[in-house]
């Protein structure tokens, strides 16, 4: 089945920095790659999500990139803010069915101001 | 507003005791998944319901029950068996090819 790893476990930035996550997945049939943002006591919710037929999406200081060729993604969070501190986490399926989606073991975010 | 719904927020169990954790939804979605949240690690899938009355083991079923006899429904029963049930539990739907929405989780400690 797949699988999903997820680098650093923990980053700390300073404000105004920008913050890279990576992720690596197993399966080569997975076409779907979202992240999510959790805060504290909360349940995740989506930020930004990427299909296999893109290699690049953005949404202001967001963005996520996407290698097929190498099953590697990655969030990019320019001019941090204190409010990106979160834990986010990348997941990975395929969306030809209700498929299972795979998560990432997550990675705690502190942007320092 | 539409949403997905967990209680209770807190949860305690006593040994050898079967609890149920809720989860409602009224977003009209077809899926529903339950997963498991341990400090430091990412997200584990329990079970997952496509449609009504039929559901799937995840990675970690081992311990836990659950049913689908209503769209808007998709309770998760932890038995006796799962023997480190201490975790915090979250719930999801989706449309087929959509995102998953989330609940705000119930945080099970044994007593």
């Amino acid at each position: 089945g797949e699988n999903v790893e997820q680098h650093p476990s923990t980053l700390s930035v300073q404000e105004g920095d920008s913050a890279v996550i990576k992720c690596t997945y197993s399966d080569s049939a997975s076409n779907y790659f979202p992240w999510y943002k959790q805060e504290l006591g909360k349940g995740p919710q989506l930020i930004i999500d990427i299909r296999s037929n893109v290699g690049e999406k953005k949404d202001q200081r967001i963005a996520v990139t996407l290698n097929k060729t190498a099953k590697h993604f990655s969030l990019h969070i320019t001019e941090t803010q204190p409010e990106d501190s979160a834990v986010y986490f990348c997941a990975a399926s395929k969306e030809t069915s209700y498929d299972k989606v795979i998560f990432g073991p997550g990675t705690s975010l502190s942007v320092i101001p | 507003d539409g949403g997905i719904t967990q209680s209770p927020k807190y949860l305690f169990r006593k040994e050898g005791q079967n609890v149920t954790l809720s989860c409602e939804q009224n977003l009209n979605h077809d899926a529903m998944y339950w997963y498991r949240q341990d400090p430091g690690q990412g997200l584990r899938l329990i079970y997952y319901s496509q449609i009504v009355n039929d559901f799937q083991k995840g990675d970690i079923a081992e311990g836990y029950s659950v049913s689908r006899e209503k769209k808007e429904s998709f309770p998760l029963t932890v038995t006796s068996a799962q023997k480190n049930p201490t975790a915090f539990y979250l719930c999801a739907s989706r449309r087929r090819n959509e995102k998953l929405f989330f609940g705000s989780g119930t945080q099970l400690s044994v007593l």
